[in-house]
């Protein structure tokens, strides 16, 4: 069965340096998540995309962070400057044009920032 | 505005004692979909069930089986004859096309432990 495949499974950082996070979704999905976890609390949407844009993004989601979809099959969340607080699991997620209430989540990476 | 409301931050059972976690939603909208994701200690999101809000038929999946009452805008999960792999982190979600995007809101889980 295809699933959401992501990479790193855990990432340790310093603070104010760049994380890129990867994640390869399902191959025929169109849309594409992210969210985050911060340990012990509850999982928060972050950005949906779609068509190659942005099509929502939540206030956590600033100026330090960007996504992209840099080639067909990989989708990526970019934190530019990590903070302390960026300490995180996040979650890529993706759904497919005929069942959009269905996202299939891969593994998550665990961030932590130093 | 969607909102998810788990209230019950933690509950233990003791193995083979039946247990319903709760999930109070709120949507303005009349098409919706709910679901319930397990979290075990390795971290990731295990789909259990997917429900719209046009079927409030319950459903039953072995020990597993969740009550949807629009009326009172709840969406149960009850395990029965719990066991110790069933300890996890279990996460209700809502989800609305009106808002464009099918983002989940997920509630702020609620954390089974299962006693041997």
């Amino acid at each position: 069965e295809p699933e959401v495949t992501q990479t790193p499974s855990h990432q340790v950082t310093q603070m104010g340096q760049e994380v890129i996070l990867r994640c390869v979704p399902i191959s025929n999905h169109l849309y594409f998540y992210w969210y985050r976890q911060i340990l012990g609390q509850k999982v928060e949407f972050l950005v949906s995309f779609y068509n190659n844009e942005i099509s929502e993004k939540s206030e956590i989601f600033d100026d330090q962070f960007s996504v992209e979809r840099p080639d067909g099959s990989n989708f990526t969340l970019k934190i530019r400057s990590t903070k302390l607080e960026d300490s995180a699991m996040y979650f890529c997620a993706s759904s497919d044009y005929s069942l959009q209430e269905t996202q299939y989540f891969g593994p998550g990476t665990r961030l932590l920032v130093l | 505005a969607q909102k998810v409301t788990q209230a019950q931050t933690e509950i233990s059972v003791v193995e083979k004692e039946d247990v319903t976690l709760d999930c109070v939603y709120e949507t303005r909208d009349t098409t919706y979909y709910l679901f319930w994701y397990k979290q075990p200690p390795s971290g990731e999101l295990v789909f259990l069930i997917r429900r719209n809000s046009f079927d409030e038929q319950n459903e039953i999946s072995g020990r597993y089986s969740w009550n949807f009452q629009k009326s009172t805008s709840s969406f149960n999960f009850t395990i029965t004859a719990s066991q110790v792999v069933d300890s996890a982190v279990y996460f209700c979600a809502l989800s609305e096309p009106a808002s464009g995007t099918y983002k989940y809101i997920f509630g702020t889980g609620t954390r089974l432990k299962v006693l041997a």
